[in-house]
């Protein structure tokens, strides 16, 4: 079946290290969003891309980097400048213009640090 | 700037006690307003996208409605198995790359007791 693959489902990072999360899709989706879920508060947009080789900076861009080398993958690094990476990392994609099936998101990845 | 809040942040219904959530909204030209259930620990899922005031859409016990301010996404007689975070976006109608993206609101907990 198609879907969103996170991994890993957990991750810890110490202070000082960058982390990378994964995100893959087999759904032939063209546009792939990484939000950040804080507790009492929405997700917020950290970077998003429409097309390979493109993309742009969310709200909340400041500490973290993407790539998009391929249509299904769009991998996320924490770095050590971002100041409180402890969240809920979710991976999303959209095909094309429709809004119909809305926004498939992947399991996530809960970030901590130690 | 687009804004969504979502009322009550919590909820506790009975079993089968009806009840309504509540979406306003605050966007630029709306391209579509979305409800998505959120499981702990895991991703958001899609239920319904409204494109228009007026419009309603049902799945099993929800029903989605949109008016020119605000959506409302009615549970008929609940059973445990909706308890979950109901999530609540909208998408701006923009012809920028940036109108791809989501805005969402906190949420409302729901939790249906047997």
């Amino acid at each position: 079946d198609g879907g969103i693959t996170q991994s890993p489902k957990y991750l810890f990072r110490k202070e000082g290290q960058n982390v990378t999360l994964s995100c893959e899709q087999n759904l032939n989706h063209d546009a792939m969003y990484w939000y950040r879920q804080d507790p009492g508060q929405g997700l917020r947009l950290i970077y998003y891309s429409q097309i390979v080789n493109d993309f742009q900076k969310g709200d909340i861009a400041e500490g973290y980097s993407v790539s998009r080398e391929k249509k299904e993958s769009f991998p996320l690094t924490v770095t050590s400048a971002q100041k409180n990476p402890t969240a809920f990392y979710l991976c999303a994609s959209k095909k094309g213009q429709g809004d119909y099936y809305g926004y498939t998101f992947g399991s996530g990845t809960r970030l901590t640090v130690v | 700037e687009d804004q969504v809040t979502q009322s009550p942040e919590a909820l506790r219904l009975q079993e089968g006690e009806s009840s309504s959530l509540n979406c306003s909204y605050t966007v630029s030209g709306l391209r579509g307003l979305f409800w998505y259930r959120q499981d702990p620990g895991k991703g958001p899922e899609f239920l319904f996208t409204l494109y228009s005031a007026g419009e309603e859409k049902e799945k099993e016990r929800l029903k989605a409605t949109l008016t020119k301010k605000e959506s409302f996404l009615h549970i008929t007689a609940p059973k445990p198995e909706d308890s979950a975070t109901y999530l609540c976006a909208v998408r701006r109608s923009s012809k920028e790359t940036s109108g791809s993206r989501l805005t969402f609101g906190e949420g409302t907990q729901l939790t249906v007791n047997p």
